[in-house]
């Protein structure tokens, strides 16, 4: 079975500040990898996706990712953040033909003025 | 373009009353349904998932149960409530032949 590790579960950081959110995953065989946002008390938003192809993978928001599979990771980052990114970021792994997600625990992310 | 919709929004309900939450989706057909529960320090977790009316697998054995009576609706329930089934419940779908899910706003259930 697969699992999915979320290495910090707060991550403070100022605005225009870089910042990298971590995941790593445990699967013997080939995963597709997503990160998702949940702002407070509503759903969850998908920020991007690696299903295939090349390993940095962009996604909206100025969000992008890089799988590396050999590291078993797939670190999310931003060059500049703003207020606005607060929220709590889950990494999720899905394993064919299986459809059905596995999180992590979701990180906190906190942008301080 | 798809939307889903869940309600209530928000609901408190007693100990070892009944509940039913409703899900359903515009837009697409035959979508892959799952229902996940959000509960305090503890991640999300997969309930059920559905790829198709009436066809309901269960993740977790729990006092709780899922339904797909149309093809864009899905329905959790439960007899009896208990405390431990407090939380945010969400709702989510998927195209039959792609990987990712499609959140809805989910549902804030307390048990009291």
């Amino acid at each position: 079975a697969q699992s999915v590790t979320q290495l910090d579960s707060q991550v403070p950081v100022f605005e225009e500040a870089p910042v990298e959110l971590r995941c790593n995953y445990s699967s013997s065989v080939s995963v597709y990898l997503f990160w998702y946002v949940q702002y407070p008390n509503q759903g969850l938003q998908l920020l991007l996706k690696y299903l295939s192809g090349s390993t940095l993978v962009k996604g909206i928001n100025g969000f992008e990712a890089e799988f590396n599979k050999s590291q078993t990771s797939f670190h999310l980052r931003k060059p500049s953040v703003h207020i606005s990114d607060t929220a709590e970021y889950f990494c999720a792994v899905s394993l064919p033909p299986r459809r059905a997600l596995t999180f992590g625990s979701g990180t906190r992310l906190q942008v301080q003025p | 373009s798809q939307t889903i919709h869940q309600w209530p929004a928000t609901l408190v309900q007693p100990v070892g009353s009944p509940l039913s939450l409703e899900c359903t989706v515009e837009g697409t057909s035959n979508p892959n349904l799952y229902w996940y529960r959000q509960a305090a320090g503890r991640g999300l977790q997969l309930l059920f998932y559905s790829v198709g009316i009436g066809q309901i697998s269960s993740e977790v054995p729990q006092n709780l149960s899922a339904s797909r009576p149309q093809d864009r609706q899905f329905i959790l329930s439960s007899k009896k409530l208990l405390l431990s089934d407090s939380g945010f419940y969400l709702c989510a779908w998927s195209s039959a032949n792609s990987y990712e899910q499609y959140f809805g706003p989910g549902t804030r259930l307390t048990v009291t």
